[in-house]
């Protein structure tokens, strides 16, 4: 059971270039979250979507968009890169609609370099 | 001010040492409360919930001070393989997470 499964591991992008980060989760789960994380600044929210067919912005969605493609997957998209948009990204996903008390499982992480 | 704050640490403790930490939050209509533990490059893994009464499990033992609005992890008899950075992350209405920046331990022989 993979569970969480980011791609890639690891990209280096010069300013201004585009890509797409690729998030799947194989639990079934209904909620699937995008983070970015920065030394000391812990976890920040960029988007989330708590069911299928919606999205809504979290704490730092400027410079991003997202797609829930369907239960399964949710993408992050940077349609221009900038250099303060390097980070570890994390997605996340939880069983239920609201989240609630229910833990979050986190896929490996994308370190993103952006020159 | 952040809504969720730690001490960054790192907490420097000797095995078989006892150590807390405190993490505090803003919104006081926040609704459930979690420990998670994130070693070096690795992702964030689910530690313990928080619950209103405190739990514990094994080593682990978490409360929750609403009147204070923090939250506590305690270790006790700390192990080298419990250095790791410890994240407290809060749920408020709106279905978001939050966390808080991390506590960096690190247990010495």
């Amino acid at each position: 059971n993979a569970g969480v499964t980011q791609t890639p591991k690891f990209q280096v992008l010069k300013t201004g270039q585009s890509m797409t980060l690729q998030c799947a989760q194989d639990m079934n789960h209904n909620s699937m979250y995008w983070y970015r994380q920065d030394p000391g600044m812990g976890l920040r929210l960029i988007y989330y979507s708590a069911s299928e067919g919606t999205t809504d912005k979290g704490e730092v969605p400027n410079g991003y968009n997202v797609s829930r493609l369907n239960k399964r997957e949710f993408s992050l998209r940077l349609e221009s890169a900038a250099p303060s948009q390097t980070s570890v990204y994390f997605c996340a996903s939880t069983r239920g609609v609201s989240g609630g008390n229910q833990p979050q499982h986190f896929g490996d992480g994308t370190r993103l370099s952006i020159l | 001010r952040k809504e969720v704050e730690q001490d960054p640490g790192p907490f420097n403790v000797p095995e078989g040492a006892t150590v807390a930490f405190n993490c505090t939050y803003s919104n006081s209509a926040s609704q459930s409360f979690f420990w998670y533990r994130q070693d070096c490059r690795k992702e964030p893994k689910l530690l313990m919930s928080v619950y209103s009464s405190g739990n514990e499990d094994g080593r682990f033992t978490a409360q929750l001070n609403r009147a204070s609005q923090y939250i506590s992890l305690l270790i006790r008899d700390s192990k080298l393989s419990d250095s790791a950075t410890y994240l407290c992350a809060v749920f408020n209405a709106g279905n978001m997470l939050t966390f808080g920046g991390g506590t960096r331990l690190m247990v010495k022989p």
